[in-house]
Formats: structure tokens, sequence, C-alpha cells
């Protein structure tokens, strides 16, 4: 069974940083391209970064610069490391595996929640 | 950067058909997929290549793809198809995947 389990998620004051954390299980993890998609409360989905499997990477013009993701295929994980947290990055992250030869998201993890305010 | 457009809410009486729309220029050259979202829940892929269903997904669940237009249609709607819907592609100019903005199907 496919499983994403996000973790890391919190309450940070404007300026700081947070690093979530994406654990998978299920299937061939170095074989498959991961991103991140945030959902602020009651808004839509926004595609946020993705890393490839030969650690590509590509950012949202919204996070260029400030969040950094990353991959550790022998521990079947990928990260988010967001700095220079603004309100505006408040919302839920979801970690999702691509299908569709790069082109969709086939398996969502449940959600971590990022919460940026003094 | 490239907008996909959806109408805010559709309602729908059950035993009907749901077309939910998605625009965007020239979206017919480009692979659209869908997603379902009931409340306090992940997406879930319900279509993917403009008109493909993952296994598990009810055969009511279709999609079709030309010009400026995708369309997801949801046949017999129960109320249990009450989410919200995301159409998604991928923007190989900018290497972005977008989102449209969501609609959410009401059953009435």
């Amino acid at each position: 069974e496919v499983q994403l389990v996000e973790s890391g998620g919190g309450l940070v004051q404007p300026g700081g940083s947070l690093r979530l954390s994406c654990a998978v299980s299920g299937f061939t993890f170095r074989t498959y391209d991961m991103h991140w998609v945030r959902q602020t409360t009651g808004r839509g989905l926004e595609w946020v970064s993705g890393i490839g499997t030969a650690g590509d990477t590509y950012y949202a013009d919204s996070v260029k610069g400030r969040f950094t993701i990353s991959r550790e295929d022998a521990e079947n994980s990928f990260y988010l490391q967001m700095n220079s947290l603004r309100a505006g990055d408040t919302a839920v992250y979801y970690c999702a595996r691509v299908g569709c030869d790069g082109d969709c998201y086939d398996y969502w993890g449940q959600g971590v929640l990022v919460a940026v305010s003094s | 950067s490239y907008v996909l457009t959806q109408p805010p809410s559709v309602s729908v009486a059950p035993g009907q058909t749901a077309r939910i729309t998605c625009g965007g220029n020239n979206i017919g050259s480009k692979s659209v997929h869908w997603y379902q979202q009931r409340p306090g829940q992940a997406p879930v892929l319900v279509v993917y290549d403009d008109s493909d269903r993952p296994s598990g997904i009810p055969e009511r669940f279709s999609g079709s793809n030309s010009g400026n237009t995708a369309t997801l249609t949801i046949s017999r709607v129960e109320a249990g198809d009450e989410a919200d819907y995301y159409c998604q592609v991928w923007d190989s100019s900018s290497d972005h995947w977008v989102f449209g903005g969501g609609t959410k199907l009401t059953v009435l």
C-alpha cells in the first residue's frame, strides 16, 4: 500500500524557518518525482515545489529563493526547507507522488499545517 | 503564467449529470487531470490524461478536453460526490504545475 506521511509543521513567527518531511512507503521511491502542494484555509490548491529522480528541482515563483526541496532516497524521504516565512505561507502542505509520466499527482499525504503568525 | 479558470460552484440534483469546466488557453494541447477533495481530506485523483480513470474510480466519472475547455462529467450524481473538484495541468513553457481555482459541487 502506497503511503505518504508529512511531519514538521507548526506555528512559526514571520521571518522564521521550518523543515517539512515526507516519509513514503509502498513503492520504489527513487524512481518517482515528488512534489509539495499547499492549500490555504478555505482556498484552492497551489503547487509549491518539485524534485525529480535526478535531483532536478522546480519552484513556484512565490517561494523561489526562500524554499529548498531535497530528497534522500536511502531514507525514502523528501523535504521542504522553508526560510523567511511570511503570513501568506500559512497553509496545509501536502506531499504528493508524481504519476502520469510526470504530469499528475496519483498519491497524496494527509497534509500538515504550517501557521506563520506573531 | 498559465491560468486555469473554473466556475466557483455547480449544483445538481441526485441522479442527474454534473459538468464542471476548466478553461485555459489552448488547453486541448495539454493533458488535464482532475481531483476530488472532500472536506478535511486530501485530494484524490479521479481523472487523468483528459479522460482516463485510476483504478477504483467509478465509471460515472469521465473527462474530455478540446480547444480552450476541458470538462469533468459526473453521471448519475450521488450525495457522496459532493466535494470540491480541481483541474490541473503541467505548463511546459514555465515548468510549473498549475491548478484551477476549484469548483464546489453541491448535490441538491
